[in-house]
């Protein structure tokens, strides 16, 4: 038990739908971060939320669209991807973002497929 | 800017075999410095961390220690089991400012029996 958990574990979607990633933490923590992590590449920092607001934007495309609606759950909204979205991503949380003392938390992570 | 360098994968070693998994990094400031983990079909672990010069950082017979003079934090264990197979990252996070972590591509272990 992670404390983080992502759903769905495994999602295969065409270049013309909608979908949505789910991110929940049990852990109380009120930082929460969405990563990429695609073959051969490192772990790409996509957002982060403290307090429900977004404090981090890593030039993410805008087919990818998180929301925060409270400091437990996290979502990335998901609209036109391409091919090369095709990654896993991985949910994180940690006590506040960017403290050394504080490791951060992930999720197992949703597999994503794009046709 | 703040980067990590890990050695190149995949390491295959047999099991009872010595580990190094080699990290140096470049940063403004003194990092925190982080062996994260990732068992197949898993998010990440922390595995171990040390946030100041010559501090060890261990966990479940694995060591690191923070060699400011080498900028380094290699990772070691002295014998290896099957279930240590994963993909190891090592990161770096600035102690001061409000900075994520900075990760290294991973390297990924196989300890075959």
């Amino acid at each position: 038990e992670t404390g983080v958990t992502q759903t769905p574990r495994h999602l295969v979607m065409g270049m013309t739908n909608k979908k949505s990633l789910k991110c929940e933490q049990h852990l109380g923590h009120n930082a929460m971060y969405w990563y990429k992590q695609s073959a051969k590449k490192p772990l790409e920092l996509m957002f982060v939320y403290s307090l429900e607001e977004r404090v981090e934007n890593n030039s993410v495309p805008s087919r990818f669209s998180p929301e925060c609606p409270n400091s437990s759950h996290l979502f990335l909204h998901l609209h036109t991807l391409q091919p090369e979205d095709s990654a896993l991503y991985l949910c994180a949380s940690s006590q506040d973002p960017g403290r050394a003392d504080q490791p951060q938390h992930f999720g197992d992570g949703t597999r994503l497929s794009i046709l | 800017g703040n980067s990590v360098t890990q050695m190149e994968g995949p390491v295959t070693l047999s099991e009872e075999a010595f580990l190094t998994i080699n990290c140096t990094y470049t940063a403004t400031g003194y990092p925190s410095l982080f062996w994260y983990v990732q068992y197949p079909g898993e998010g990440l672990q922390l595995l171990l961390k040390a946030t100041k010069a010559d501090d060890k950082g261990s966990n479940k017979g694995f060591e690191a220690t923070y060699r400011k003079e080498t900028t380094s934090f290699h990772l070691e264990k002295g014998s290896v089991q099957v279930s240590d197979s994963a993909v190891y990252f090592c990161a770096l996070i600035q102690n001061s400012g409000n900075t994520p972590l900075v990760f290294g591509k991973g390297t990924r272990l196989s300890v075959i029996a």
